[in-house]
């Protein structure tokens, strides 16, 4: 498509719950990331994909914690047993990997917030 | 390790004033750097980039970054805001080789006031 397109825009969900947030990166983007903003914080990095492959998963913040990308297009990022401080906007991102250091196109984000 | 300081959390001008926003690095050699700009319930927009050359880069919307190897630094500038440029500010940092990801700042939530 033209642009990152991420789903859902917001998400609420009960304490303990399994949510899955969907990126769809820009076509031909070999390279695809996770980022996690928290409320006055900046960008926490979670993990890249290269094609359908994380060489970096350094970022996830726990086990809980897990992505896949299939067909080197959508990515999904999914939360099992969700606590509060989840509570985050998750934006993805894809880029043009074969250009290194090309900036990110960035989808609008997943608003979720854990209740 | 890398790290990218954004020293002022929230910063207040009145349009059409002049702008500085800071950004100091920490990084093992020159990296690729960056400034986005995210306006509210918005994605990240790349407002420009540095990689090699000229070291007064210009970007979209009139903003300008001007980087300085000596001061670890990527400051964005613009001569006159405008109301809507009010938005949250990422200097960002990249490697040239190796992991192609970016390191953000936390950001520098802009004002603007008429």
């Amino acid at each position: 498509g033209a642009g990152v397109s991420q789903s859902p825009s917001n998400k609420v969900t009960e304490k303990g719950k399994d949510v899955e947030l969907r990126c769809d990166p820009i076509s031909g983007h070999t390279a695809l990331y996770w980022y996690r903003q928290s409320l006055g914080q900046g960008l926490e990095f979670l993990i890249y994909f290269q094609g359908n492959s994380a060489p970096d998963k350094s970022g996830l913040p726990s086990d809980r914690f897990s992505a896949e990308r299939t067909g080197g297009s959508v990515s999904t990022l999914t939360i099992q047993r969700t606590q509060q401080e989840d509570s985050a906007v998750y934006l993805c991102a894809s880029s043009l990997v074969v250009s290194q250091g090309d900036g990110y196109t960035f989808g609008s984000g997943t608003r979720l917030t854990v209740v | 390790a890398q790290s990218v300081t954004q020293p002022d959390i929230h910063i207040t001008v009145s349009e059409g004033a002049s702008l500085e926003l800071r950004c100091n690095y920490s990084y093992g050699a020159t990296p690729y750097l960056f400034w986005y700009v995210q306006s509210p319930g918005q994605g990240l927009q790349l407002l420009l980039k540095y990689f090699s050359g000229d070291t007064l880069v210009q970007g979209i919307k009139g903003f300008e970054a001007e980087f300085k190897r000596s001061q670890s630094s990527f400051n964005l500038r613009k001569p006159s805001v405008h109301w809507s440029d009010a938005a949250e500010y990422f200097c960002a940092v990249g490697p040239r080789t190796g992991a192609n990801n970016l390191f953000f700042g936390t950001g520098t939530r802009l004002t603007v006031i008429p």
